[in-house]
């Protein structure tokens, strides 16, 4: 069975910090891995990754997947209050239609 | 660009009525459509994908005469929650992917609709 597993489930942390959060799948019919940030609605996107080793940077935020350890990582520098949301990660499989497995997400909180 | 809308975002209703929930892409004309449902402290669970003029497939365990969905244009789609049950309180979310967009595995979002059955 298809399956994202995401970890922490949940990280405490103080502004300035940086965290780095995990994803591992196992997926049939890999595509790419997407992470997501879901704060009181729906998700936003954040970033695609189709190619091991290249990583994606956005301002504080980076990620880069690892195909070999079926494997990503997040990771925010110089955490900010804004930062607190729960963290998606998805992974888009092959096949007649472009579907997403989620993961459980990781719920990170930014103490000031 | 790219954005999705839900209406409506709150709606509480009587157990045994139906309730409609609309997606709509509003710049964009969309591909296909997602439905997923959130439990709470749960991820998105997918239940079914829509395809403008077809029919949905529905996910495993999916009931497809419970949770109707219509695909009307490339804009809209719509799912219907017949007959619903306290144990159907969830948040909907439904998601679009761009016709022509540079990644049909990027999917935009709406701002989910939260039912509340009674």
């Amino acid at each position: 069975e298809d399956k994202v597993v995401q970890s922490p489930l949940s990280l405490v942390v103080h502004e300035g910090d940086t965290v780095t959060l995990n994803c591992s799948y196992e997926v049939t019919n890999f595509r790419s891995l997407l992470w997501y940030k879901q704060e009181k609605k729906a998700p936003t996107f954040l970033f695609m990754l189709t190619s091991s080793g290249i990583e994606k940077k956005s301002g504080r935020l980076s990620s880069i997947l690892d195909k070999k350890e079926l494997s990503s990582i997040l990771n925010i520098t110089a955490t900010q209050t804004g930062d607190s949301a729960i963290y998606l990660c998805a992974v888009g499989y092959g096949g007649a239609t472009n579907k997403l497995i989620f993961g459980t997400g990781t719920l990170l909180a930014v103490q000031p | 660009g790219a954005v999705v809308s839900q209406h409506p975002s709150r709606v509480i209703c009587k157990s045994g009525t139906s309730v409609k929930i609309e997606c709509r892409s509003l710049d964009f004309q969309a591909t296909t459509m997602f439905w997923y449902r959130q439990f709470p402290k749960q991820s998105l669970m997918l239940m079914a994908t829509s395809n403008e003029g077809s029919k949905a497939t529905y996910e495993q365990g999916v009931e497809k005469d419970k949770f109707l969905i219509n695909h009307a244009s490339l804009t809209l789609s719509t799912l219907t929650v017949t007959s619903a049950h306290p144990e159907d309180s969830s948040f909907y979310i439904c998601s679009a992917t761009e016709f022509g967009g540079r990644s049909s595995y990027e999917q935009y979002f709406g701002p989910g609709t939260r039912l509340t059955v009674t």
